[in-house]
């Protein structure tokens, strides 16, 4: 069965430290790995979209890893600011039709 | 703005009601999906229109349809409401007749509350 595991369910962070949030999958096989960020009660918004041969892929502050091997992905912010308060998705794709969504990460930031 | 506009953004109604939910894909997109998010739930895919005809079903439950117009638009209805209906629901649209290549659109969500 095709399934995405987040970690950890929520988080709380200091503004301008760093975090950084994991996903597992075993969606098999693998076609790409996507990381949204949703902010409350708005839509998901794309930040980064990884294939297999891609290990790196930054967008600004956010920095997304893939092991196609270990079939992990990781998400790491830098230097967080309030703005960064939100969900964050992994979406992977290739097992079937349908992606398979994970239920997120949510992050809170304090100043 | 991602471009994608659905309408309206709130809505409440009552038990055994049925609402129509509207999504305008952004320009040149064909493909038009449905998603359900509930409360500290995840995304679950209902249902993929790709130029006016259906591709994929998901977790739709029958009391569920949904349309895509010869104009691109897509409307999704919700009929026989259950409190468990309540629910953001979000539409998204993307180029490619698949989910899985390129990068989805989502749109603003319209919120339903079910009394």
């Amino acid at each position: 069965k095709n399934q995405v595991e987040q970690s950890p369910q929520s988080l709380i962070i200091l503004e301008g430290k760093n975090c950084t949030l994991q996903c597992n999958y075993t969606v098999s096989p693998f076609s790409n790995l996507r990381w949204y960020k949703q902010d409350t009660g708005r839509g998901p918004v794309s930040l980064t979209i990884m294939t297999f041969s891609e290990n790196t892929k930054s967008n600004g502050r956010y920095t997304a890893t893939l092991d196609a091997d270990t079939k992990q992905s990781s998400l790491h912010i830098t230097a967080s600011q309030l703005s960064d308060s939100a969900s964050y998705i992994c979406v992977v794709s290739g097992g079937s039709y349908i992606p398979t969504f994970g239920r997120g990460t949510s992050l809170i930031v304090h100043p | 703005d991602s471009g994608v506009t659905q309408t309206p953004k709130h809505l409440i109604t009552a038990t055994g009601q049925r609402v129509t939910l509207r999504c305008s894909p952004r320009s040149g997109d064909l493909s038009v999906y449905w998603y359900q998010q509930s409360l500290d739930q995840g995304l679950q895919f209902l249902i993929h229109y790709y130029n006016g005809e259906e591709r994929a079903k998901g977790n739709i439950l029958e009391r569920f349809s949904a349309q895509q117009f010869p104009d691109l638009h897509s409307e999704l209805n919700l009929s026989s409401l259950e409190l468990g209906d309540s629910a953001l629901y979000f539409c998204a649209s993307s180029v490619l007749g698949t989910m899985n290549t390129g990068e989805l659109f989502f749109g603003e969500g319209s919120r339903l509350t079910v009394l």
